[in-house]
């Protein structure tokens, strides 16, 4: 059973603040990452994708890769009310093209 | 990314009956997906519908209960069969992206059944 795992939370942080998600999965033949929000009563939507080990930039978003850990992470800087929302780590499954989700990460970003 | 439409966006419906979910997308895409995602969880994936072919069905879902039909690159529909409240749930269809593995999803449809 491939697995993703994802801490619960939810994770409280005050406005301007860094917000650190976490994300851990089990199939070392996995190749693609990648970290979707879901506001409440709506649908995920792609924030970030990652397929190498290392850092991805884009705006206040940060990805890491640590494919030997199995681990990768989401960074928000300077967090925002407006990003208050869950967050769903997902992963492919080997070479298949489904993707796994882990349970979500809610956060809060307190004014 | 592709953009996708969902049709219906919600329905109550009665235990026994069937509901059909229409998923649309903007540009033609070989895999299109369809999940379920029940309050306060994350999403499972029933099944993986490629054009031209029989959906593939995750362990836990059957054709049965939930067919699919794929009549090509833009189009999908998802049939929840003799519901039960069981099913009440949201159905997310997504579609395959530019990048490796990348998934799009449509807008839900939020299923009750009574």
């Amino acid at each position: 059973q491939k697995e993703v795992e994802q801490n619960s939370g939810p994770l409280s942080v005050p406005e301007g603040a860094i917000a650190s998600l976490n994300c851990t999965y089990s199939d070392r033949g996995s190749q693609s990452f990648f970290w979707y929000r879901q506001y409440s009563g709506k649908s995920p939507e792609l924030i970030m994708s990652i397929y190498s080990n290392g850092d991805k930039e884009d705006g206040r978003f940060t990805a890491q890769l640590n494919k030997a850990s199995q681990y990768v992470s989401l960074l928000i800087r300077d967090s925002q009310p407006s990003d208050s929302a869950t967050y769903l780590c997902a992963v492919n499954s080997g070479s298949a093209r489904q993707l796994t989700f882990g349970s979500g990460t809610q956060l809060t970003v307190l004014p | 990314s592709a953009v996708i439409s969902q049709k219906p966006s919600r329905d109550i419906c009665q235990r026994g009956t069937s509901l059909t979910i229409q998923c649309q997308v903007d540009s033609q895409v070989t895999m299109m997906f369809w999940y379920r995602q029940q309050p306060g969880q994350s999403l499972t994936l029933i099944a993986t519908a490629n054009q031209g072919s029989e959906a593939t069905y995750e362990s836990g879902f059957v054709i049965d209960k939930f067919p699919i039909s794929r009549p090509n690159l833009t189009f999908s529909t998802l049939t929840v069969s003799n519901m039960s409240p069981e099913d009440s749930s949201i159905y997310l269809c997504s579609a395959e992206g530019q990048g490796l593995n990348e998934q799009y999803f449509g807008p839900g449809t939020r299923l009750t059944v009574t």
